[in-house]
């Protein structure tokens, strides 16, 4: 069971728009609605932002929102940020016989 | 909401085992499962395993079978994970995260996360 595959990096100004990626197959992304998305500041612990492929916690910013299409899923911050700097990891059920949650590679966001 | 206080950070020689743990408060332990992933130094998230302190039950992930235990102590709301045969390798962040346990259900989010204990592993 390899990492879901994620960009390394996205970039994007104030007030911008970006969606991160999140790539996998038909045992995990693909095969379940059980996508969440974490934000991982430097020397932090990592901080549920959607689950459920859409669905957001209570405190967090209606500017993060999650969907999915085929084996993909995306996280889309609108109006960016500088605080939305960080490190972002999708993650997602599998069916896999050697485990049974896979986190992505991760994605560093940069504010310009 | 339940919070997740982790135990302090380990040096330990290869070919050791360390075992961390992570006390439950403002929550019914026997509510929650609690996983335990990893980070190694500028890596990613790994899932290593998690158990169901209600049903004691502890699932794990195939790569760490037989060099991890994970445990959980109702009476004092504390899980544990010991990692046996330490390398090199396994100096990371160990976190431990929460999830509601809901019978026939899959809950697969993980929220809260405790603070992490770096686990050094060196000779």
């Amino acid at each position: 069971q390899s990492a879901l595959t994620q960009p390394a990096s996205v970039s994007g100004s104030p007030g911008q728009s970006i969606t991160i990626s999140c790539t996998g197959t038909s045992s995990d992304v693909g095969g379940y609605n059980y996508v969440s998305w974490y934000q991982q500041h430097p020397g932090k612990a990592p901080k549920l932002m959607i689950y459920d492929v859409s669905n957001r916690p209570s405190g967090v910013s209606n500017r993060f929102s999650g969907s999915k299409s085929g084996n993909t899923a995306s996280l889309t911050i609108s109006g960016l940020q500088a605080e939305d700097e960080a490190d972002y990891y999708c993650s997602s059920y599998t069916s896999s016989s050697t485990l049974l949650y896979v986190f992505g590679t991760g994605t560093k966001v940069t504010v310009l | 909401q339940v919070q997740l206080v982790q135990s302090g950070a380990e040096v330990k020689k290869p070919g050791s085992s360390v075992k961390v743990s992570c006390k439950a408060s403002g929550g019914t332990f026997s509510s929650y499962t609690i996983s335990w992933v990893r980070q190694a130094p500028g890596q990613g998230l790994e899932w290593m395993g998690r158990i169901i302190p209600i049903l004691g039950i502890a699932n794990y992930a195939q790569k760490f079978q037989g060099r991890v235990t994970i445990t959980a102590d109702k009476s004092t709301s504390t899980a544990y994970m010991e990692l046996s045969s330490l390398r090199s390798e396994d100096t990371a962040v160990y976190y431990c995260a929460s999830a509601p346990f809901v019978e026939m259900a899959t809950i697969s989010w993980f929220d809260p996360w405790g603070q992490g204990t770096l686990v050094t592993v060196s000779s």
